[in-house]
């Protein structure tokens, strides 16, 4: 079945690390989107990609990082910088930069112990 | 930077009623978009509209692309618990980039 994976599902984060989660498709999208979801808000986007190896950032890009070697995988760090983690992150990837809706994965919920 | 005003922030309702909820917007946009997110999971995709004045519907979904291009609202009728979620709207204008709605949080008590 095509569709998007993140993982893990939970990560726990000690403070002053660096934690990376993982977003595939094999939907043949060409773009990605990293978002952080916190409790009773909607969505806001750290960064995107439209093509391999290019990506942008969106409104909360400070404390994260990406890469974009592959056009299957577009994993997100996030860096000690990032003095509050604790969130749910969601993936999305949408068909290209110009048409259709995104598609989500199931998230990624990060905590910090 | 754009908003979407998304109401009502929540809804309880008993099953079997209907349900209405908006999104409204300062700006025009090109494309609207209807999510439902469950708890711990990602948005699922409910409808998507393209066109101002497109009516669409999904089911016992149905949702329009508001005719001045800066609304759109989605109704459920005859609602059932698995109704039970997060709504949220999204738009997205010429960039490639969508901004989401804060969400409606609906209740359906058995």
């Amino acid at each position: 079945d095509g569709g998007i994976t993140q993982s893990p599902k939970y990560l726990f984060r000690k403070e002053g690390q660096n934690v990376t989660l993982s977003c595939e498709q094999n939907l043949n999208h060409d773009a990605m989107y990293w978002y952080r979801q916190d409790p009773g808000q909607g969505l806001r986007l750290i960064y995107y990609s439209q093509i391999v190896n290019d990506f942008q950032k969106g409104d909360i890009a400070e404390g994260y990082s990406v890469s974009r070697e592959k056009k299957e995988s577009f994993p997100l760090t996030v860096t000690s910088a990032q003095k509050n983690p604790t969130a749910f992150y969601l993936c999305a990837s949408r068909i290209d930069r110009e048409s259709g809706p995104q598609h989500f994965g199931d998230g990624t919920r990060l905590s910090i112990l | 930077g754009q908003q979407l005003n998304q109401s009502p922030q929540s809804m309880f309702i008993q099953e079997g009623e209907d349900v209405s909820m908006n999104c409204t917007s300062s700006s025009i946009f090109n494309t609207w978009l209807w999510y439902k997110q469950d708890p711990g999971e990602g948005p699922v995709l409910l409808i998507a509209l393209y066109k101002a004045g497109e009516l669409t519907s999904n089911g016992r979904l149905t949702a329009q692309f508001g005719i001045t291009r800066k609304d759109s609202f989605l109704n459920i009728s005859a609602s059932i618990p698995s109704d039970v979620g997060i709504y949220f709207c999204a738009s997205g204008g010429a960039t490639n980039k969508l901004i989401f709605g804060t969400g409606t949080l609906l209740a359906v008590q058995p």
